[in-house]
């Protein structure tokens, strides 16, 4: 079985200053990894996705996230967050493998944008 | 092209009652699949279905069902409702059941139960 871990709930960061959200997943065969981001009463919007190609892994609005095997992590980053950034943010994993669709989330991180 | 959409988007029931949700996917796509979103449990996956066969279930009592229709439209519903069905519930559209398939998610139906 494959599982996600966001450490922490919330994170809060100026607006110009780096963005890192810390996603560590478990799975024991190879895995897909995602990055959604969710705003008010909106359904998830794909960021980036990780699918076995380049480890670094470049998405819209200016993040990008690293596939670090030997950490089994996937953490997302952005150099300068803007005030449009504050949103949820979910990690998720599904299996290479798979023959199906199903995406095993963590609980998520909120990141608040200070002025 | 048109996204994925739900109806209604907000819902309110009563305990006991039941209801039904409908999710219509992006054209061409024939995978839908039904995620429930809590503040509690966060993100869980309640259903796939692809032409028309339930593929994948998550760990959810009977009460909630789902069935999918030949244009590939996706209906769930929960019967005999508790409180604790209180909760977003998403609806993702995909071209294919593989896993490299990204699924697109429409805005939700938010369901009280009072």
């Amino acid at each position: 079985a494959q599982s996600v871990t966001q450490l922490g709930s919330h994170v809060s960061v100026s607006e110009g200053a780096l963005v890192l959200l810390r996603c560590n997943y478990s799975s024991s065969v190879p895995p897909y990894l995602f990055w959604y981001v969710q705003y008010p009463n909106q359904g998830l919007q794909l960021l980036l996705k990780y699918t076995s190609a380049a480890t670094l892994v470049k998405g819209i609005n200016g993040f990008e996230a690293e596939f670090k095997k030997s950490e089994t992590s996937f953490h997302l980053t952005k150099p300068s967050a803007h005030m449009s950034d504050a949103a949820e943010y979910f990690c998720a994993v599904t299996l290479v493998t798979g023959a199906n669709s199903k995406l095993t989330f963590g609980k998520g991180i909120t990141l608040s944008v200070r002025p | 092209k048109a996204g994925v959409t739900q109806t209604p988007r907000y819902l309110i029931k009563t305990r006991g009652q039941q209801v039904t949700l409908s999710c219509s996917p992006i054209s061409g796509h024939r995978s839908v699949s039904w995620y429930q979103q809590t503040p509690g449990q966060g993100l869980q996956f309640l259903f796939e279905y692809f032409s028309e066969t339930q593929r994948n279930k998550g760990n959810f009592p009977g009460r909630f069902s789902g069935r999918q229709f030949s244009n590939s439209r996706s209906e769930m519903n929960v019967s005999t409702l508790e409180l604790g069905d209180s909760a977003l519930y998403l609806c993702a559209s995909s071209l294919g059941v593989h896993s490299y398939n990204e699924q697109f998610f429409g805005p939700g139906t938010r369901l009280t139960v009072l």
